[in-house]
């Protein structure tokens, strides 16, 4: 059974660009959450995908956006790049709208140079 | 692999010794306390969690124990290992907020052969 997986795993891109991460939850669950983790710090909460729909969002701008398909996989898009979204970039999958335990993915490092 | 918690404190003990870390919080509101590990490179990995209205849970080898009075939480391991080194850090989470998961700031544990 193959856990939460994240797609690619590291990533470098230049200021003002767009990235799109990938992200496909533990089997079974239908509940994707996204995570920033900026180096020396916990992870922080951006946003919540849930039958498609965003459900819940931290405080994050705009520039971040996300989708689910009907798979339950999810897409994390950042535009507009800034050197402070360098960051590992967490997925976190769950059930019934995170109602059960959230299983991590390994992350993508992304850096903006 | 990354280098997670530059500024984050730490905890070394020897092998074979009990392990204990500690965590504050101050959302009393909270429905779930939860302890994740996260090992270099890697992202966290659930080890224990505790409702609200508990004080006490026992896992394999962990003890999470919960104070309200004080809004502490505490993660013991018996016998740490050598594979118990990593960044653990607490996180809560309120079912009424869609569950995201609030972390705390991490706390580096060593373990000494």
């Amino acid at each position: 059974d193959a856990g939460v997986t994240q797609s690619p795993t590291h990533l470098i891109k230049t200021r003002g660009q767009q990235v799109t991460l990938r992200c496909s939850p533990k089997s079974g669950h239908d509940t994707v959450s996204w995570y920033q983790q900026a180096l020396g710090q916990g992870p922080q909460f951006i946003f919540q995908y849930y039958e498609e729909e965003e459900r819940q969002r931290g405080n994050f701008p705009d520039r971040f956006s996300g989708h689910q398909f009907p798979n339950y996989s999810s897409e994390l898009n950042v535009n507009a790049l800034l050197l402070g979204d360098s960051a590992l970039y967490l997925c976190a999958s769950s059930s019934l709208g995170g109602l059960t335990e959230a299983f991590f993915g390994q992350g993508t490092r992304l850096t903006v140079v | 692999g990354e280098s997670v918690g530059l500024h984050l404190p730490t905890l070394s003990v020897q092998e074979g010794d009990n392990s204990i870390i500690n965590c504050a919080y101050s959302n009393s509101a909270s429905d779930y306390f939860i302890w994740y590990k996260q090992e270099s490179g890697k992202g966290p990995q659930f080890i224990i969690d505790i409702r609200s209205n508990m004080d006490k849970r026992q896992g394999q080898r962990v003890t999470v124990l919960l104070n309200k009075t004080v809004k502490h939480l505490s993660l013991q391991i018996a016998a740490t290992q050598p594979g118990d080194s990593a960044v653990y850090f607490c996180a809560h989470r309120r079912v009424e907020y869609g569950n995201k998961l609030v972390f705390g700031a991490g706390t580096i544990l060593r373990v000494k052969s």
